[in-house]
């Protein structure tokens, strides 16, 4: 089992559709992060949380450390938001800031 | 602010040549800089991590003679890929971290095709 899970694989909304990406993770973390990447390959990092709950612009991201889970969401979806989003975890007491990558979710949101 | 570059962006190489990537972190001195290695719909793979004046710190299974390393400065770190072979064909991805923060800021990558 990996230690970053992410799900759905897979994702298709319309435009305008409120969309939910979950990650649970099983290994203590000092921080996570959720990352996007364009088609063209570029890594974009959305947030960095280690508590709580973030937002910025139309992306919300929360994290429940108690239950391992962090969901991150659209709101108002736009078929600029396709792209793979990915959740990467740092292990507590690591050092280096060396992460450990979800396999990520593809969203693909149609007009 | 926190940009990263790399180059090139993509590089098409003969079998047995040698292929060297760059990353820059162009607005910030970057204490450590990572090596990821991305296959077709796969998740990053880490393959080293380096810290400007020493010798990188290399992933398991990853070999430190195929694969060399080089962090000359706190804004430059290279990736050269001694004798490629086609299964070396990818997509290369470095990041870079300043020393008072966890985040990393991400390269646009390099795709590498080896024939």
């Amino acid at each position: 089992k990996n230690e970053v899970e992410q799900s759905p694989q897979n994702l298709t909304a319309q435009e305008g559709e409120f969309i939910t990406i979950n990650c649970s993770y099983s290994v203590g973390i000092s921080a996570l992060h959720w990352l996007q990447q364009h088609p063209g390959g570029g890594i974009v990092s959305l947030f960095m949380l280690s508590s709580g709950k973030k937002k910025h612009g139309r992306l919300i991201a929360t994290i429940n450390i108690q239950e391992k889970h962090s969901s991150l969401h659209i709101t108002a979806s736009h078929p600029r938001d396709s792209a793979v989003y990915i959740c990467a975890v740092r292990r507590s007491g690591g050092s280096n800031y060396k992460l450990t990558f979800g396999k990520g979710t593809l969203l693909t949101v149609n007009p | 602010g926190a940009v990263v570059s790399q180059h090139p962006s993509r590089v098409i190489c003969k079998s047995g040549t040698s292929v060297k990537i760059e990353c820059r972190s162009l607005d910030f001195q970057a204490t450590t800089m990572f090596w990821y290695r991305q296959f077709p719909k796969q998740s990053l793979m880490l393959m080293a991590t380096s810290n400007e004046g020493s010798k990188a710190t290399y992933e398991q299974g990853v070999e430190k003679d195929k694969f060399l390393i080089n962090h000359a400065s706190l804004t430059l770190s290279t990736l050269t890929v001694t004798s490629a072979h086609p299964e070396d064909s990818s997509f290369y991805i470095c990041s870079a971290a300043r020393g008072f923060e966890e985040t990393q800021y991400f390269g646009p990558g390099t795709r590498l095709l080896v024939l």
